[in-house]
């Protein structure tokens, strides 16, 4: 079955650049999540796209801004990259309330 | 606020014992979805349950099995029989039934399963 794909898997930026992430979540699920996990840490909430459409902002820097294209695709672009970006950006896709099934994550490293 | 707690950070077992893992919420919504991830070394979230907050009955899966009580806002999950493969941290999360509600992770428990 079609999973939640993530790319790039592995990123090393610099401070003060610029990243994107992508995320094809799977066919037909109409809900979209963002998450960041730092180390040791739980995954906190970024941002959410129901349909297209930003559904719920959670603890996102002004520097992050996030959109769901017309293919249900989704990309995160984060900007004036910082030392505590550094983290595991999960995205994850949902159906409904059914169960949300989450991507492999992208390992973002600023140096 | 949701908020889910659990208040293991770390458990240590050694191999073929039975562990449980608690999760306690909070929520003011009447209904309500609970959740089990697991995270392994690797690093993925792997899906291992859903429970509507309607649904109280146990549900068990193999050697995973998880109890959930309303009544005491708890949804603990039992290990049988563990596994050196069972080591990872484990996620509880809670989400809203509305549409695209987020789903609100505890701080985890790290599972250790040693020989």
């Amino acid at each position: 079955a079609a999973g939640v794909i993530q790319s790039p898997r592995h990123l090393i930026k610099e401070k003060r650049e610029t990243a994107t992430l992508k995320c094809y979540p799977i066919p037909r699920h109409d809900t979209v999540y963002w998450y960041q996990q730092g180390p040791g840490q739980d995954p906190q909430f970024l941002i959410s796209f129901y349909e297209k459409m930003q559904s719920d902002k959670g603890s996102i820097p002004d520097r992050f801004s996030a959109q769901q294209f017309s293919d249900y695709h989704s990309e995160l672009n984060m900007s004036s990259l910082e030392l505590g970006d550094s983290a595991l950006y999960f995205c994850a896709s949902r159906f409904g309330g059914a169960e949300a099934f989450f991507g492999q994550g992208t390992r973002l490293t600023v140096v | 606020a949701q908020k889910v707690t659990q208040a293991q950070t770390e458990i240590s077992v050694v191999e073929k014992e039975d562990v449980t893992l608690d999760c306690v919420y909070e929520t003011r919504d009447t209904t309500y979805y609970l959740f089990w991830y697991k995270q392994p070394p690797s690093g993925e979230l792997v899906f291992l349950i859903r429970r509507n907050s309607f649904d109280e009955q146990n549900e068990i899966s193999g050697r995973y099995s998880w109890n959930f009580q309303k009544s005491t806002s708890s949804f603990n999950f039992t290990i049988t029989a563990s596994q050196v493969v069972d080591s990872a941290v484990y996620f509880c999360a809670l989400s809203s039934t509305g549409t695209a509600s987020k789903l609100t992770f505890g701080t985890g428990t790290r599972l250790q399963v040693t020989l």
